[in-house]
């Protein structure tokens, strides 16, 4: 079946530092990718949604020049998180539509960002 | 905007009994979609539920879909310890759009 991929999956880095997270559909075309950030016990909260060749749709409250989000290719989306700061350290994942099997959302296995 | 409420937050069982989670939608989904996510690990797909009123069974798991598709429901017959975890319910809006998650239920399970 379709798989998503998310690397890293655990990335430590260090306060002001810039530390990127890919995410790629690896059998199946994603027009439509959308990254989310799941704090402890806490729940997914949507970031962004982020479409093939545009700019991404960021959530309100989300900074956009701190998240920066690059889908160049039909495959592929980047999450960057700029100048990370220690509340910055939490689990980041994606997820990716499958436009051609009835908009079918796959999710990556998550990466999870320490700040120190 | 659309939002996804889960009740409870927590719940606590021992081993045998049953379990439910509920879910309710601010606004009609075009679907709904129940995750399970163990300590540690990524929220892992368990079911989509498409059509009004629709029920689909997984072993112990019954999913409900309320009639005006805005609720829905997770039921577990006789908890086991594997069945620890947060259960998550999501729905998008409109098909093709991001899924927005409810809280999630933690089930904690003593044997």
């Amino acid at each position: 079946g379709a798989v998503v991929s998310q690397h890293p999956s655990r990335v430590i880095c260090k306060s002001g530092t810039s530390v990127k997270i890919e995410c790629r559909s690896l059998d199946f075309q994603a027009t439509t990718m959308f990254w989310y950030r799941q704090f402890p016990k806490q729940s997914l909260m949507l970031m962004a949604t982020s479409n093939e060749g545009s700019k991404a749709t960021y959530e309100q409250g989300v900074e956009k020049d701190k998240f920066l989000i690059n889908h160049a290719s039909l495959t592929l989306s980047t999450l960057t998180v700029t100048s990370a700061h220690p509340e910055d350290s939490s689990f980041y994942i994606c997820s990716a539509i499958d436009g051609y099997s009835g908009n079918t959302i796959y999710f990556g296995e998550g990466s999870w960002l320490t700040v120190v | 905007g659309q939002q996804v409420m889960q009740i409870p937050q927590y719940q606590h069982v021992q081993e045998g009994e049953d379990f439910t989670t509920y879910c309710n939608s601010s606004t009609t989904l075009s679907n709904i979609q129940w995750y399970k996510q163990r300590p540690g690990g990524h929220p892992v797909f368990l079911i989509q539920l498409v059509k009004s009123g629709e029920v689909k069974k997984q072993k112990r798991l019954t999913f409900q879909f309320g009639e005006a598709k805005k609720n829905s429901s997770l039921h577990i017959t006789a908890t086991q310890t594997t069945d620890v975890g947060t259960y998550f319910c999501a729905g998008p809006v409109q098909a093709g759009t991001a899924l927005i998650f409810g809280k999630g239920t933690t089930l904690s399970v003593s044997s």
